[in-house]
Parts: C-alpha cells; sequence; structure tokens
C-alpha cells in the first residue's frame, strides 16, 4: 500500500532555511502520471499547497512562495526534498506530503514545524 | 491565487443532509472539471473524499456526493453520521498554479 512519511526539523529559527523530505512507499516517482507534492497547515487554519513534483521532473509552485521554495526529488531513494528559505514564524504550520494523480489521494502524517527564536 | 470561498460553519441532525458549498472563479473551479474534497478530522491527515467533481475513491461512503455549476461546487453529505463530523476542505486545479484550497468548513452532527 501507499505510505508517506515527512521528516525533518521540529524547531528552526528566523531567517533560517527549513529542508523537509518525505519518504515513500508503494509506488515508484518514475511512473507516467505520478506526483507528490506539499502541503502545510498553520495551527488551526486552512491547508496551503506549497508545491509539487511530476515524475517527469516537472515542478510548480504557489506563486506567493515560489521565490522561496525549491522541489527536487531523489527516485533511487524514493525521497521528495522540500527546501524553504528565510524562514518566519508565520511559517508555523503542520507539513504534509501527498501522492498525486489526479488528487491528492494519499497523505503522510504531517510534521509540525515552529519558527521561533 | 486567491483561497476558494467556504462558509466557515455547517451542520445537520443524523440522518439529515447537508451542503457545503465551495464558489472560486472561471480560472479554478469553472475552468476545470478538478474540484476535490478532503475531509480532516482533528489532529489527523486529510482524506481525500471526492475528486474530478463527483467520483469517489474506493472505500469512501456514496453518502458523499460532489457537484459543480458554473464556479461553484458542492459537497452533499446525506444520512449524516456522528462521524462525519469533521472539517471539510475543497480544493480545484489552477491551471499552472496546480492547486488552490479552499478556507475549509466545520460540519457539526447536533
Amino acid at each position: 500500500q501507499i505510505t508517506l512519511k515527512e521528516s525533518g526539523p521540529t524547531l528552526v529559527k528566523p531567517t533560517q532555511t527549513l529542508t523537509l523530505t518525505c519518504t515513500f512507499s508503494g509506488f515508484s516517482l518514475s511512473t507516467s502520471g505520478v506526483g507528490v507534492g506539499w502541503i502545510r497547515q498553520p495551527p488551526g487554519k486552512a491547508l496551503e499547497w506549497l508545491a509539487l513534483i511530476y515524475w517527469d521532473d516537472d515542478k510548480r509552485y504557489s506563486p506567493s512562495l515560489k521565490s522561496r521554495l525549491t522541489i527536487t526529488k531523489d527516485t533511487s531513494k524514493n525521497q521528495v526534498v522540500l527546501t524553504m528559505t528565510n524562514m518566519d514564524p508565520v511559517d508555523t504550520a503542520t507539513y504534509y506530503c501527498a501522492h498525486r494523480i489526479a488528487a491528492f489521494d494519499y497523505w503522510g502524517q504531517g510534521t509540525l514545524v515552529t519558527v521561533s527564536s | 491565487q486567491s483561497a476558494l470561498t467556504q462558509p466557515p460553519s455547517a451542520s445537520g441532525s443524523p440522518g439529515q443532509s447537508v451542503t457545503i458549498s465551495c464558489t472560486g472563479t472561471s480560472s479554478d473551479v469553472g475552468g476545470y472539471n478538478y474540484v476535490s474534497w478532503y475531509q480532516q478530522h482533528p489532529g489527523k491527515a486529510p482524506k481525500l473524499m471526492i475528486y474530478e467533481v463527483s467520483k469517489r475513491p474506493s472505500g469512501v461512503p456514496d453518502r458523499f456526493s460532489g457537484s459543480k455549476s458554473g464556479n461553484t461546487a458542492s459537497l452533499t453529505v446525506s444520512g449524516l453520521q456522528a462521524e462525519d463530523e469533521a472539517d471539510y476542505y475543497c480544493s480545484s486545479y489552477a491551471g499552472s498554479t496546480i492547486e488552490v484550497f479552499g478556507g475549509g468548513t466545520k460540519l457539526t452532527v447536533l
């Protein structure tokens, strides 16, 4: 079955760069049509789509965060990495990675990242 | 890209039906048949309930149905059950932007 799990720091300081890793199993990111995306959710607030990478290495970013985000994949390791630069306390959120074909149909458990000095 | 507009809350009694709306624009909801709905219980990851406007993933009860008219999509939950109480989020493909989510609706089963 398809599973995804996010990993990374739970606490980062303002201005630092956040690096999150999504490790998945049950599918290959080299299969046509498959994508892995990142979505975040500040405490008590709504979901926000951040970035998506497709099997063919096509990358898409949220327009409002594009300058701060980079998404990459390592197909051999079944991992997708998201980096977000210049972190700010407003970036405090639970960060999810999710498998996507027609929609985000499988989600990781999420990882809470707190931005504080 | 602005978030899709959802009512902050909705409610219904067990056995009743409730409909949650999701309003966007011709650049997202109205322009593509790629509207999805997610259910999220407190402290849990979202779960896909509806995709491509009205399709249900395997395992989702047929009490959940989706539709769209113009720039507004809707999720209807029929025969409300206690376990349906959750937050519901719509999302839509938005072209090169890929995805935009709604602000979420808290569904209360009275």
